[in-house]
């Protein structure tokens, strides 16, 4: 079965750069989220997409913004990077229409800010 | 503020069985999952109560009581590949936004 897809697997920038992630979410999925997770925490909510409009926003720093195209895949655009950013980034979709209580995640993108 | 709590870490033998415990305060409440990761890997799920009582899953098994703010997980006969992270987390509206707990780090030993 498809999985959710996310691009790149690794990516090292220097402070103050900007990074772009990418994610595809299994097809027929409408809803994306996604998350950052720095090492020994659990998974921080940033924004989630349904049906590509905002649905909800956590914590994401003003610096980062997100959207969902018109083909559902999702991007995850980061500027003015600091160190502490680097982190796990995490994509998950769902089918919230059908009731979609299960998120399934990408493998994550791995963020290092140097 | 919204807070979900669970032990920090648990050690359990091979072959035996574990519960991981979650209490959880939070503004609003669509169900209990819970989440599996092993280290430098995705979260996986693993089961959702919506409702009060006991779901199973094979070898897992999840509770929820509303009332009382708590749910667990159970894992049965424990096997090596099941050392891993665990992570309660609340669906506190209607998009399943989910507010996650810190994690359990589930030791096995043989």
């Amino acid at each position: 079965a498809a999985g959710v897809i996310q691009s790149p697997r690794h990516l090292i920038k220097e402070k103050r750069e900007t990074a772009t992630l990418k994610c595809y979410p299994i097809p027929r999925h409408d809803t994306v989220y996604w998350y950052q997770q720095g090492p020994g925490q659990d998974p921080q909510f940033l924004i989630s997409f349904y049906e590509k409009m905002q649905s909800d926003k956590g914590s994401i720093p003003d610096r980062f913004s997100a959207q969902q195209f018109s083909d559902y895949h999702s991007e995850l655009n980061m500027s003015s990077l600091e160190l502490g950013d680097s982190a796990l980034y995490f994509c998950a979709s769902s089918f919230l229409t059908s009731g979609g209580n299960t998120q399934y995640f990408g493998p994550g993108t791995r963020l290092t800010v140097l | 503020g919204q807070s979900l709590e669970q032990p920090s870490e648990v050690t359990a033998v091979e072959g035996a069985i574990v519960q991981i415990n979650c209490t959880y305060q939070t503004s609003g409440f669509y169900g209990l999952s819970w989440y599996q990761q092993h280290d430098g890997g995705a979260p996986t799920f693993l089961s959702y109560n919506g409702l009060d009582g006991l779901e199973e899953t094979g070898r897992f098994s999840s509770f929820l009581s509303r009332s009382d703010s708590y749910g667990y997980l159970l894992l049965q006969e424990l096997q090596m590949k099941d050392s891993a992270s665990y992570f309660c987390a609340v669906a506190v509206d209607s998009n399943y936004q989910l507010i996650w707990g810190a994690g359990t780090k589930l030791i096995i030993k043989p």
